[in-house]
């Protein structure tokens, strides 16, 4: 089975653009999640869409967006770049999102997009 | 403020050897905690979870151990192999948050032959 693909893989853009990044899941894969990886702050949870809806959304300004396709492909949007948008971005899915009550629906990563900001 | 934090930035253990790399989290809400690896220009991959209800599961040669009360877990590699030589995230999800993880700061194993 394809493992979740990330287009493109680089990208390079100046202050003030935006950019878009693309994200297919898992086949079966419903549940797509975005994470923004910096060496400043690691990690970082930026949002999760399931059918098409926003259920969860991280401590991103608004020039952050996102969306889901009704075939669970995803994209993500950033406008009005800044030099700190410059980051490794990944994108993660699983087949449906958490249910809690202490189990969690494993995340399979893509190889990420990594955006350098001129 | 950080959440789950890896205090170890590296580690390096002779090949053969058990490797132990330890994650510690504040966040009360956190149930469900999971590790993965890292290497270069490649995402994350899934290693390892543990539930809250639990206090151990194994898979092969990992074996993850969760200190509720402590907030504390540790990732054992045993034996390390140099193949395992990469960064490891320890990361948590809360009951109430989806798929949203929570990661530490990560720790670079480096296992020597």
């Amino acid at each position: 089975k394809a493992g979740v693909t990330q287009t493109p893989r680089y990208l390079i853009k100046t202050r003030g653009q935006q950019v878009t990044l693309s994200c297919s899941p898992i086949s079966g894969h419903r549940s797509v999640s975005w994470y923004q990886q910096t060496p400043g702050q690691g990690l970082q949870f930026l949002f999760e869409y399931f059918s098409e809806t926003q259920r969860n959304k991280g401590n991103f300004p608004g020039r952050f967006s996102g969306r889901q396709f009704s075939n669970s492909r995803s994209e993500m949007n950033v406008s009005t770049l800044e030099l700190g948008d410059s980051a490794l971005y990944l994108c993660a899915s699983s087949l449906k999102p958490g249910q809690g009550g202490g189990y969690q629906e494993t995340q399979y990563f893509g190889p990420g997009t990594r955006l350098l900001v001129l | 403020d950080q959440q789950v934090k890896q205090n170890s930035p590296s580690l390096s253990v002779q090949e053969g050897r058990i490797s132990i790399l330890n994650c510690d989290y504040t966040n009360s809400m956190f149930d469900y905690f999971l590790w993965y690896k890292k290497y270069p220009a490649e995402g994350p991959t899934f290693l390892i979870s543990i539930s809250s209800i639990k206090d151990k599961n194994e898979d092969g040669r990992f074996t993850v151990f969760l200190n509720k009360s402590a907030k504390h877990l540790s990732l054992h590699i045993v034996p390390s192999q140099p193949g395992d030589s990469a960064v490891y995230f320890c990361a948590a999800s809360a009951w109430n948050a989806g798929n949203m993880l929570t990661f530490g700061g990560g720790t670079r194993l480096m296992v020597k032959p």
